[in-house]
Protein backbone atom coordinates (compact mmCIF):
# COMPACT_ATOMS: atom_id res chain seq x y z
CA UNK A 1 0.00 0.00 0.00
CA UNK A 2 0.92 3.61 -0.39
CA UNK A 3 2.37 4.91 2.54
CA UNK A 4 4.52 8.41 3.17
CA UNK A 5 6.34 8.69 6.07
CA UNK A 6 7.86 11.97 7.55
CA UNK A 7 10.05 12.69 10.08
CA UNK A 8 9.99 13.94 13.21
CA UNK A 9 8.69 17.07 14.79
CA UNK A 10 11.34 20.03 15.01
CA UNK A 11 12.01 23.23 17.42
CA UNK A 12 13.90 25.88 15.72
CA UNK A 13 14.76 29.52 16.87
CA UNK A 14 13.74 32.36 14.47
CA UNK A 15 16.09 33.11 11.89
CA UNK A 16 16.69 28.97 11.69
CA UNK A 17 16.60 26.99 8.57
CA UNK A 18 14.14 23.68 9.05
CA UNK A 19 14.25 20.55 6.57
CA UNK A 20 11.32 17.97 6.65
CA UNK A 21 11.69 14.65 5.26
CA UNK A 22 9.51 11.87 3.49
CA UNK A 23 10.00 8.96 2.60
CA UNK A 24 7.46 7.18 0.04
CA UNK A 25 6.80 3.01 -0.40
CA UNK A 26 4.25 0.84 -2.35
CA UNK A 27 4.30 2.37 -5.74
CA UNK A 28 6.80 3.28 -8.57
CA UNK A 29 8.37 7.02 -6.78
CA UNK A 30 9.15 8.59 -10.16
CA UNK A 31 5.75 7.95 -11.49
CA UNK A 32 4.60 10.70 -9.46
CA UNK A 33 5.03 14.03 -7.31
CA UNK A 34 5.14 15.13 -4.33
CA UNK A 35 3.28 18.31 -3.02
CA UNK A 36 3.77 20.34 0.61
CA UNK A 37 0.99 21.58 2.60
CA UNK A 38 1.32 23.39 5.38
CA UNK A 39 -1.57 23.99 8.59
CA UNK A 40 -0.46 27.03 11.19
CA UNK A 41 -2.22 26.25 15.01
CA UNK A 42 -6.27 26.27 14.61
CA UNK A 43 -6.33 26.81 10.68
CA UNK A 44 -6.58 26.06 7.46
CA UNK A 45 -4.43 24.35 4.59
CA UNK A 46 -2.16 25.88 2.95
CA UNK A 47 -0.85 25.12 -0.68
CA UNK A 48 3.21 25.56 -0.26
CA UNK A 49 4.24 23.79 -3.97
CA UNK A 50 5.00 20.42 -5.70
CA UNK A 51 8.19 18.35 -6.98
CA UNK A 52 7.62 15.73 -9.70
CA UNK A 53 10.12 13.29 -8.75
CA UNK A 54 11.42 12.03 -12.63
CA UNK A 55 13.22 15.49 -13.44
CA UNK A 56 12.96 17.82 -9.73
CA UNK A 57 10.55 20.35 -11.72
CA UNK A 58 9.40 22.60 -9.18
CA UNK A 59 6.01 24.91 -8.36
CA UNK A 60 5.75 27.04 -5.46
CA UNK A 61 4.03 28.84 -4.02
CA UNK A 62 4.79 32.84 -4.02
CA UNK A 63 5.07 33.82 -0.76
CA UNK A 64 7.45 31.33 -0.29
CA UNK A 65 9.37 32.00 -2.60
CA UNK A 66 13.19 32.48 -2.19
CA UNK A 67 13.01 30.48 1.01
CA UNK A 68 11.65 27.43 0.26
CA UNK A 69 13.13 24.42 -1.49
CA UNK A 70 12.18 21.33 -3.07
CA UNK A 71 14.07 18.26 -3.51
CA UNK A 72 13.70 14.64 -4.23
CA UNK A 73 16.27 11.84 -3.63
CA UNK A 74 15.27 8.70 -6.03
CA UNK A 75 17.14 6.21 -4.60
CA UNK A 76 16.07 6.46 -1.26
CA UNK A 77 12.13 7.38 -2.58
CA UNK A 78 12.45 10.48 -0.09
CA UNK A 79 11.37 14.16 -0.84
CA UNK A 80 12.67 17.36 0.94
CA UNK A 81 10.91 20.64 2.33
CA UNK A 82 13.39 23.11 3.54
CA UNK A 83 12.04 26.33 4.52
CA UNK A 84 15.04 29.03 5.91
CA UNK A 85 14.38 32.57 8.20
CA UNK A 86 12.10 30.97 10.45
CA UNK A 87 9.75 32.95 11.73
CA UNK A 88 6.76 32.29 14.61
CA UNK A 89 4.38 32.39 11.54
CA UNK A 90 6.11 29.34 10.21
CA UNK A 91 5.02 27.68 13.37
CA UNK A 92 2.53 24.69 11.69
CA UNK A 93 2.29 20.99 10.90
CA UNK A 94 4.11 20.41 7.19
CA UNK A 95 2.36 17.45 5.12
CA UNK A 96 3.71 16.00 2.42
CA UNK A 97 1.44 14.12 -0.36
CA UNK A 98 1.64 12.59 -3.47
CA UNK A 99 0.36 14.52 -6.39
CA UNK A 100 -1.78 12.85 -8.96
CA UNK A 101 -0.78 15.04 -12.32
CA UNK A 102 -3.60 16.40 -13.85
CA UNK A 103 -3.61 18.71 -16.81
CA UNK A 104 -6.67 20.37 -15.13
CA UNK A 105 -4.73 20.62 -11.87
CA UNK A 106 -3.17 17.75 -9.38
CA UNK A 107 -4.38 16.98 -6.58
CA UNK A 108 -2.78 14.70 -3.48
CA UNK A 109 -4.16 11.25 -3.16
CA UNK A 110 -2.04 9.69 -0.22
CA UNK A 111 -1.00 11.98 3.17
CA UNK A 112 2.02 11.83 5.18
CA UNK A 113 0.81 11.73 9.03
CA UNK A 114 2.00 15.58 8.96
CA UNK A 115 5.24 16.98 10.82
CA UNK A 116 5.23 19.90 13.76
CA UNK A 117 7.12 22.44 13.16
CA UNK A 118 7.81 24.94 16.53
CA UNK A 119 9.07 28.19 15.92
CA UNK A 120 9.90 29.43 18.86
CA UNK A 121 12.99 31.65 20.59
CA UNK B 1 -6.65 35.21 2.59
CA UNK B 2 -7.77 32.47 -0.19
CA UNK B 3 -8.90 32.69 -3.22
CA UNK B 4 -11.77 29.98 -2.82
CA UNK B 5 -14.56 30.90 -0.27
CA UNK B 6 -16.39 28.26 1.93
CA UNK B 7 -18.56 28.81 4.33
CA UNK B 8 -17.60 28.60 8.06
CA UNK B 9 -19.52 26.22 9.25
CA UNK B 10 -22.63 23.94 8.57
CA UNK B 11 -24.77 21.87 10.13
CA UNK B 12 -27.31 18.71 9.72
CA UNK B 13 -29.08 16.00 12.00
CA UNK B 14 -27.83 12.51 11.40
CA UNK B 15 -29.79 11.32 8.13
CA UNK B 16 -29.75 14.43 6.90
CA UNK B 17 -28.23 16.49 3.44
CA UNK B 18 -25.90 18.97 3.90
CA UNK B 19 -23.78 20.78 0.82
CA UNK B 20 -20.62 23.11 1.23
CA UNK B 21 -19.45 25.63 -1.71
CA UNK B 22 -16.78 26.40 -2.72
CA UNK B 23 -16.78 30.16 -4.81
CA UNK B 24 -14.06 30.66 -7.25
CA UNK B 25 -13.62 32.88 -9.79
CA UNK B 26 -12.72 33.21 -13.84
CA UNK B 27 -9.19 32.79 -12.78
CA UNK B 28 -9.62 29.06 -11.12
CA UNK B 29 -12.78 27.23 -11.64
CA UNK B 30 -14.07 29.51 -14.31
CA UNK B 31 -10.67 28.76 -15.84
CA UNK B 32 -11.41 25.35 -15.85
CA UNK B 33 -9.27 23.98 -13.07
CA UNK B 34 -10.38 21.17 -11.49
CA UNK B 35 -12.08 21.06 -8.03
CA UNK B 36 -10.71 18.58 -5.47
CA UNK B 37 -12.38 18.09 -1.99
CA UNK B 38 -10.69 16.77 1.45
CA UNK B 39 -11.74 15.89 4.58
CA UNK B 40 -10.01 16.23 7.54
CA UNK B 41 -11.46 14.61 10.87
CA UNK B 42 -9.91 16.17 14.31
CA UNK B 43 -5.93 15.28 14.66
CA UNK B 44 -5.51 13.77 11.60
CA UNK B 45 -4.09 14.80 8.27
CA UNK B 46 -6.55 15.66 5.47
CA UNK B 47 -7.62 12.50 3.09
CA UNK B 48 -9.16 12.98 -0.06
CA UNK B 49 -12.83 12.80 -0.67
CA UNK B 50 -13.68 14.02 -4.22
CA UNK B 51 -11.13 14.31 -7.41
CA UNK B 52 -12.21 16.50 -10.62
CA UNK B 53 -15.26 17.53 -9.24
CA UNK B 54 -17.38 14.09 -9.31
CA UNK B 55 -15.22 10.98 -8.83
CA UNK B 56 -14.72 9.30 -5.29
CA UNK B 57 -11.49 7.52 -5.01
CA UNK B 58 -11.99 3.57 -3.85
CA UNK B 59 -13.39 3.43 -0.28
CA UNK B 60 -15.42 6.66 0.12
CA UNK B 61 -19.20 6.05 0.52
CA UNK B 62 -21.57 7.31 -2.14
CA UNK B 63 -22.83 9.75 0.44
CA UNK B 64 -19.83 12.30 -0.87
CA UNK B 65 -20.78 13.50 -4.45
CA UNK B 66 -19.32 16.62 -5.91
CA UNK B 67 -20.60 19.08 -8.48
CA UNK B 68 -19.46 22.39 -10.24
CA UNK B 69 -21.68 24.63 -11.19
CA UNK B 70 -19.93 28.39 -13.12
CA UNK B 71 -17.67 29.53 -10.88
CA UNK B 72 -18.46 27.35 -7.77
CA UNK B 73 -18.27 23.92 -6.45
CA UNK B 74 -20.24 21.96 -4.07
CA UNK B 75 -19.74 18.65 -2.11
CA UNK B 76 -22.90 17.33 -0.75
CA UNK B 77 -23.19 14.68 2.13
CA UNK B 78 -26.66 12.54 1.92
CA UNK B 79 -27.48 10.68 5.06
CA UNK B 80 -24.98 12.72 7.37
CA UNK B 81 -23.37 10.30 10.26
CA UNK B 82 -21.66 11.26 13.07
CA UNK B 83 -18.45 10.08 11.85
CA UNK B 84 -18.50 12.57 8.92
CA UNK B 85 -18.23 15.24 11.73
CA UNK B 86 -15.14 17.22 10.22
CA UNK B 87 -13.46 20.01 8.46
CA UNK B 88 -13.64 20.05 4.66
CA UNK B 89 -11.48 21.64 2.06
CA UNK B 90 -11.71 22.33 -1.49
CA UNK B 91 -8.71 22.62 -3.55
CA UNK B 92 -8.09 24.05 -7.51
CA UNK B 93 -5.44 26.00 -8.78
CA UNK B 94 -5.27 29.79 -9.93
CA UNK B 95 -3.85 31.34 -13.10
CA UNK B 96 -3.32 34.57 -10.95
CA UNK B 97 -1.44 33.21 -8.90
CA UNK B 98 1.03 31.65 -11.96
CA UNK B 99 -0.71 28.24 -11.72
CA UNK B 100 -0.16 27.88 -8.20
CA UNK B 101 -2.38 25.35 -5.94
CA UNK B 102 -4.87 26.79 -3.46
CA UNK B 103 -7.09 25.84 -0.80
CA UNK B 104 -10.64 26.70 0.33
CA UNK B 105 -11.08 28.15 3.90
CA UNK B 106 -12.25 25.14 5.04
CA UNK B 107 -15.80 24.49 6.57
CA UNK B 108 -16.22 22.60 9.76
CA UNK B 109 -19.44 19.62 9.45
CA UNK B 110 -21.17 19.78 12.51
CA UNK B 111 -24.08 16.74 13.44
CA UNK B 112 -26.24 17.77 15.94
Amino acid sequence: QVLLVQSGGEVKKPGASVKVSCQASGYTFIDHGIGWVRQAPGQGLEWMGSIRADNGHTKYAQRFQGRVTMTTDTSTTTAYLALRSLTSDDTGVYYCARDISSYEGDYFDYWGQGTLVTVSS
Amino acid sequence: QSVLTQPPSVSGAPGQRVTISCTGSSSNIGAGYDVHWYQQLPGTAPKLLIYAYTNRPSGVPDRFSGSRSGTSASLAITGLQAEDEADYYCHSYDSSLSGAGVFGTGTKVSVL
